[in-house]
């Protein structure tokens, strides 16, 4: 298997554009989490889904981001429109089994850079 | 809710020696996992270790252990035989079977092993 694919590696953007970030999750894992790593906040959950439902969006910062899993296997994390506080590693993961010893495989991350 | 506690910002280790990273915990549900990821400058999310609340013996794998104290809500990660290799970001996480079913995850320790 491939592993959690994320696109693009590195984004650069303009302050006001809009942003999306992609997965892929493991072929047959049916949740999936997107987290956001920064200095100040350190890795921190935005949302997960289970079965292409989204089950817990606390996380998500404001309005302004938003998620999608139409299918299983692919997800969207939109940034509209990006300010430069949201200048972070985003990362997508994907488990078959949380909680247990299934693991939760990371994407390499995206490099997020509002400028 | 969950809470993952890492007291240790830094740690210097000399090469082949071993070194203890510590975490500490808090749940409230009783079926839970513990795992220790490892971040290299590269960036990406390194799974090193997994721990069972239910898991009647200490995790290991390789040079990795886990030294899991229930009652004290810890599970230290100790490294053996340190190389320069191991120069990274651990991070501690917890995930239940519960409600909560995301990684919830510490601050991190930064490593850095001496030659």
């Amino acid at each position: 298997d491939a592993g959690v694919i994320q696109s693009p590696r590195h984004e650069v953007t303009e302050m006001g554009q809009e942003v999306t970030l992609r997965c892929k999750p493991i072929s047959g894992h049916d949740y999936l989490f997107w987290y956001r790593q920064t200095m100040m906040r350190g890795l921190e959950l935005l949302i997960y889904f289970n079965n292409n439902v989204p089950i817990d969006d606390s996380g998500m910062p404001e309005d302004r981001f938003s998620a999608k899993m139409p299918n299983a296997s692919f997800s969207t994390l939109k940034i509209q429109p990006s300010e430069p506080r949201d200048s972070a590693v985003y990362f997508c993961a994907s488990s078959s089994r949380p909680g247990g010893n299934y693991g939760y495989t990371f994407g390499s991350g995206t490099r997020l850079t509002v400028v | 809710a969950q809470k993952i506690t890492q007291t240790q910002p830094g740690m210097f280790v000399q090469e082949k020696e071993a070194v203890t990273l510590d975490c500490t915990y808090d749940t409230s549900d009783p079926s839970y996992g513990l795992f220790w990821y490892k971040q290299p400058s590269s960036g990406e999310m390194i799974f090193l270790i997994y721990q069972g609340s239910y898991d009647q013996q200490n995790a290991t794998e390789g040079r990795y252990s886990l030294n899991f104290q229930k009652a004290r809500k810890s599970a230290n990660l100790v490294i053996s035989a340190s190389q320069l290799g191991d120069s990274a970001m651990y991070f501690c996480a917890l995930s239940s079977s519960g409600s909560a079913r995301q990684l919830t995850f510490g601050s991190g320790t930064q490593l850095t092993v001496l030659p």
